[in-house]
């Protein structure tokens, strides 16, 4: 079974860091560019970031918002994406979701909460 | 950045009646390689979002043939052909052609 797992959310103050990560399972995590998405408490899905698969240069694509504070990155050995949110603000508060580049599956998300 | 907007943002339906959304794109939608990657999503309610529709009208594995999906270029509609207890949540279209991907609003679907 396709499986994507978030993890590393939590609480943390304005101006700090935090990084989640991805962990994939039942499919060969190298082969897929793998997406990062974001939902604000009670708004609507925003999509944060794209990093390619290696065969494609393993670069990257970031939202306006988050360009220069946000930094996607993967471990292909360990089947693992990280999305590393550093200078968060409180505008960054949301459940953040990781998924493949065929959009599918969808994990349960990691709520991130940014406040002093 | 391409704009995309729904129509309408609230539908109550009657259980077994059909139900359709529409979604405008601020400009075309097709890719240089040929494919429109415009894309329906379903979020149910406290749940992460599933992928009904791909590529305009590709109904994704395991998903119920009552949803479909057509149109072209900057308009696309997504159709239940009738409206069951379990297809109430918020429904989303997204591009992927171009970054940023982008989505629509969301449209509530609920029972009246």
């Amino acid at each position: 079974e396709v499986q994507l797992v978030e993890s590393g959310g939590g609480l943390v103050q304005p101006g700090r860091s935090l990084r989640l990560s991805c962990t994939a399972s039942g499919f060969t995590f190298g082969d897929y560019a793998m997406s990062w998405f974001r939902q604000a408490p009670g708004k609507g899905l925003e999509w944060v970031g794209f990093i390619r698969s290696k065969a494609y240069g393993g670069t990257t694509e970031y939202a306006a918002s988050v360009k220069g504070r946000f930094t996607i990155s993967r471990d292909d050995s360990k089947s693992i994406a990280y999305l590393q949110m550093n200078s968060l603000k409180t505008e960054d508060t949301a459940v953040y979701y990781c998924t493949r580049i065929t959009f599918d599956p969808w994990g349960q998300g990691t709520l991130v909460t940014v406040s002093s | 950045d391409i704009v995309m907007t729904q129509t309408p943002l609230s539908s109550p339906v009657t259980l077994g009646q059909p139900a359709s959304i529409s979604c405008r794109s601020s400009q075309s939608l097709v890719h240089s390689d040929g494919n429109t990657y415009l894309s329906w999503l379903q979020q149910r309610p406290g749940q992460p979002p599933r992928l009904l529709i791909y590529k305009i009208s590709n109904r994704f594995s395991g998903v119920p043939d009552r949803f479909s999906g057509s149109g072209a270029g900057t308009d696309f509609t997504l159709k239940i052909s009738r409206v069951e207890a379990e297809d109430v949540g918020v429904y989303y279209c997204m591009q992927a052609t171009q970054f940023p991907h982008t989505f629509g609003p969301g449209t509530k679907v609920d029972i009246k």
